[in-house]
């Protein structure tokens, strides 16, 4: 079946670690996308891809860093830098007019 | 500056009702498009409709339309015979149509409860 993939589903991390969130997709997308949703929020951009070995920072890219060496990957990694990193974290990717999302990742700092 | 702004955050309906969400915007863009996403308590986003600014009829698919008013700055979307399961977070959300950098940006949402 096509669609965005995303995992883990929860993730657990110490304060000062580095975490790696995983987004794929087999939609043939060329556009990725990262989105943070804090409870009772919208979603903002954390940044985006449209494109092979190209990206750009949203609205909140601080404390975040990304990579897009396949189509079909947009990993994020959240550093020790992003002070307050507990949020739903959502993966997109999209053609033209739309973005289809995966099924989140739920990240708690201990 | 791009804005949106859905101003009820919470509605109860009765089942098999049709029920409003209002959103508006704010662009100074002459082309741009307008989106409705459901989040079911699951997280996931669902796509439901979108709208482009140059399409002349409002977007329908199946029991949601969306009641596009231009001049308004307005885009509500429309749920017609309400079921249980469309209980949701709903989030209108607006793209810049035309840039290279195809963002979205959301509103805060509106909890929509389905009453039995």
């Amino acid at each position: 079946d096509g669609g965005i993939t995303q995992s883990p589903k929860y993730l657990f991390r110490k304060e000062g670690q580095n975490v790696t969130l995983s987004c794929e997709q087999n939609l043939n997308h060329d556009a990725m996308y990262w989105y943070r949703q804090d409870p009772g929020q919208g979603l903002r951009l954390i940044y985006y891809s449209q494109i092979v070995n190209d990206f750009q920072k949203g609205d909140i890219a601080e404390g975040y860093s990304v990579s897009r060496e396949k189509k079909e990957s947009f990993p994020l990694t959240v550093t020790s830098a992003q002070k307050n990193p507990t949020a739903f974290y959502l993966c997109a990717s999209g053609l033209t007019d739309t973005q289809y999302f995966g099924p989140g990742t739920r990240l708690t700092v201990l | 500056a791009q804005k949106i702004t859905q101003t009820q955050p919470g509605m109860f309906v009765q089942e098999k009702e049709a029920v409003t969400l209002d959103c508006t915007y704010d662009t100074s863009d002459p082309s741009y498009g307008l989106f409705w996403y459901k989040q079911p308590s699951s997280g996931e986003m669902i796509f439901l409709i979108y709208q482009g600014s140059y399409d002349q009829q409002n977007a329908t698919e199946g029991r949601y339309s969306l009641n596009f008013q231009k001049a308004r700055k307005s885009a509500n979307l429309v749920i017609s015979a309400s079921q249980l399961g469309d209980s949701a977070m709903y989030f209108c959300a607006m793209k810049h149509r035309g840039s290279s950098a195809s963002k979205i940006i959301f509103g805060s949402g509106t909890r929509l409860s389905i009453r039995p």
